[in-house]
């Protein structure tokens, strides 16, 4: 059964710790992508990978750091510098087919709270 | 930056009424856009591609290049349609650039 898997679900950290969001997909694509989902501001990229061994800086890349060693894998971690780091995050995946761009396939996320 | 927005945060319509969540995008060549929705407590997912011209639970978009847009639009909203929705672009392949998803629409089917 193909598709992406995010872990854990639920993710409850202490201020000043460091942790890691991991995201797994069996479809082959090529592009990963992590996003935060907020109430009323809607999907804002963090990072993103095009290629095994490569990653860019999405939109609010401040406080998080990713790795990109496997095709399949993708984890983000979430640093104590991240000011605000309680939220929803989304894994997603993308390729193309018959050359034409295919859309994202989404994780089903995993909600990270820090007490 | 090249982005798609949405410019209602929140769209409350009766049932039976008809449905238009607006998306305009602002980035040049030939656009390929999509429509994604969040039921409550489900994961995002694929509504419609525009390439494929699809018409998914009695949803259509057309692109309009000269308005720069891609609304979705649906004849007659039932309350299953009640969700968050997403137009966003495919994705990053090749030569094109990022392009950041629209701030998302929510949709309230009152019955």
């Amino acid at each position: 059964d193909g598709g992406i898997t995010q872990s854990p679900k639920y993710l409850f950290r202490k201020e000043g710790q460091n942790v890691t969001l991991s995201c797994e997909q069996n479809l082959n694509h090529d592009a990963m992508y992590w996003y935060r989902q907020d109430p009323g501001q809607g999907l804002r990229l963090i990072y993103y990978s095009q290629i095994v061994n490569d990653f860019q800086k999405g939109d609010i890349a401040e406080g998080y750091s990713v790795s990109r060693e496997k095709k399949e894998s993708f984890p983000l971690t979430v640093t104590s510098a991240q000011k605000n780091p309680t939220a929803f995050y989304l894994c997603a995946s993308s390729t193309t087919l018959m050359g034409r761009l295919y859309g994202y396939t989404f994780g089903s996320g995993t909600r990270l709270t820090v007490v | 930056a090249q982005r798609v927005t949405q410019p209602e945060k929140l769209l409350s319509v009766f049932k039976g009424a008809p449905v238009e969540l607006k998306c305009n995008y602002s980035y040049s060549g030939s656009p390929e856009l999509f429509w994604y929705v969040q039921y409550s407590r489900q994961r995002l997912q694929l509504l419609l591609r525009h390439i494929s011209r699809e018409s998914i639970k009695g949803f259509t978009a057309d692109l309009n290049k000269g308005e720069t847009s891609f609304h979705l639009k649906k004849p007659f909203a039932q309350e299953e349609d009640s969700a968050m929705y997403y137009c966003a672009p495919p994705g990053l392949s090749g030569g094109y650039q990022k392009v950041t998803f629209g701030t998302g629409t929510k949709l309230q089917v009152i019955p």
